[in-house]
């Protein structure tokens, strides 16, 4: 699997929007890029993904580079409940499992 | 969202002794289930991959023999840790993917399950 690269932690206050970078220049034409956040002491859980366009959901959104070489997930008001560890990853299809790197630690502050 | 659960979510067990963990899918039918690893301040490790029927793939340098997993179903898959040592101690998460149509480009994870080992 392409390799991904995130900051190792950020900080954010409450009620800002959050910028998170992801770098993939490795990525292939196949790959679809996903965010997943683990909370602590839970099982991760999936934020949003995309291949191509810019995605939007009920979470977050998802800017993709036109190259598709980096991405970054935008939480558009933080809260402290999104204090958590963020993961972005590649797959190239949905039969295989999710390889995690070390994600970017996430701190929001009231 | 579909959902996957674990049972326990939190074990502890003397050295020496096996233990099941449960990973169950239950709104959905998971084709395949994933079992992870994840020590504390470290991310998430792949152990092995399993397809309902078959036998389970094991990443490198996971001992088959001490983590026998078996997917008997389409919802259930159980990992059992046997001859449990302290070094096992860890939070093991399962996860699942559903048949396409189902949400097929997402991974749902369990809640996780501690092990102690004493």
């Amino acid at each position: 699997d392409a390799k991904t690269t995130q900051p190792n932690s950020m900080e954010s206050n409450e009620e800002e929007p959050v910028h998170l970078p992801c770098n993939h220049s490795t990525i292939s034409g196949t790959d679809y890029i996903h965010w997943y956040r683990q909370l602590p002491s839970q099982g991760p859980e999936y934020v949003i993904h995309g291949l191509t366009s810019n995605v939007n959901n009920r979470m977050a959104s998802l800017a993709i580079a036109e190259d598709r070489k980096s991405s970054t997930l935008i939480l558009h008001r933080a809260t402290l409940r999104d204090a958590a560890v963020y993961y972005c990853i590649l797959r190239d299809s949905a039969g295989t499992a999710l390889i995690f790197g070390k994600g970017t630690t996430l701190s929001v502050s009231s | 969202g579909a959902v996957v659960s674990q049972h326990p979510s939190w074990v502890i067990c003397k050295s020496g002794t096996s233990v099941k963990i449960e990973c169950r899918s239950l709104d959905f039918q998971a084709t395949t289930m994933f079992w992870y690893r994840q020590f504390p301040k470290q991310s998430l490790m792949l152990m092995a991959t399993s397809n309902e029927g078959s036998k389970a793939t094991y990443e490198q340098g996971v001992e088959k023999d001490k983590f026998l997993i078996n997917h008997a179903s389409l919802t259930l898959s159980t990992l059992t840790v046997t001859s449990a040592h302290p070094e096992d101690s860890s939070f093991y998460i399962c996860s699942a993917t559903g048949l396409a149509g189902v949400n097929y480009n997402e991974q749902f994870f369990g809640p996780g399950t501690r092990l102690t080992v004493l």
